[in-house]
């Protein structure tokens, strides 16, 4: 168990929709991280927020967006959803750096039907 | 842009023996490194890593290799041991936060 929890751990929905993944950090960890993995790109980091402010943006389409709320827990926002889109979605989090070790939830398996 | 590849999609290895992971990268920019590891339906967890400024971190049975010349790291698992068997991701990281992630390596060791 990292301390990281993602909720939902499934979702399924429909083209066009739009989901919210909500993250909680480990006690004491400022900077969450979201990343991607498919089965054609493979891991891809999204975006990090650390202390309620972005941080780093990776390869994170349009149609999604992220916050860190005070209470340091994240949300990733995706829109207007493809069938693409279907992938898990990991959180993590770490004291400060990018390059600080990062642990990571378990994920959120999307599927966009 | 595959910034980072890791051109092994598979890699079987006896117990006991010497597991090398390889990865390489093409923006000289990369100033950190990462290898995590994977088991199926959980997180990615956070193996070792490497600065740009070093070429070789120990930590264990696990030793990564940084060839900054020939844009290439490798990680070393010595002695192997089923418990390794995961699909291993190598991450690179440049001054601009940017992080590139390769496809990933299933290694299966077998007893």
């Amino acid at each position: 168990d990292s301390g990281v929890t993602q909720t939902p751990k499934h979702l399924i929905t429909a083209t066009g929709q739009r989901v919210t993944l909500r993250c909680s950090p480990r006690s004491g960890d400022l900077s969450v991280y979201w990343y991607q993995q498919s089965l054609d790109q493979g891991l891809q980091f999204l975006i990090q927020y650390y202390n309620g402010e972005e941080r780093a943006k990776g390869n994170i389409l349009e149609r999604f967006s992220a916050q860190q709320f005070p209470d340091l827990h994240s949300e990733l926002n995706l829109s207007s959803l493809e069938l693409g889109d279907s992938a898990l979605y990991f959180c993590a989090s770490s004291v400060d750096r990018l390059a600080d070790t990062q642990y990571f939830g378990p994920g959120t398996r999307l599927t966009v039907l | 842009d595959q910034q980072v590849k890791q051109n092994s999609p598979s890699l079987s290895v006896q117990e006991g023996r010497i597991s090398i992971l390889n990865c390489d990268y093409t923006n000289s920019m990369f100033d950190y490194f990462l290898w995590y590891k994977k088991y199926p339906a959980e997180g990615p967890t956070f193996l070792i890593s490497i600065s740009s400024i070093k070429d070789k971190n120990e930590d264990g049975r696990f030793t990564v290799f940084l060839n900054k010349s020939a844009k290439h790291l490798s990680l070393h698992i010595v002695p192997s041991q089923p418990g390794d068997s995961a699909v291993y991701f190598c991450a690179a990281i440049n001054n601009n936060n940017d992080m590139r992630f390769g496809a990933g390596t299933r290694l299966t060791v077998k007893p």
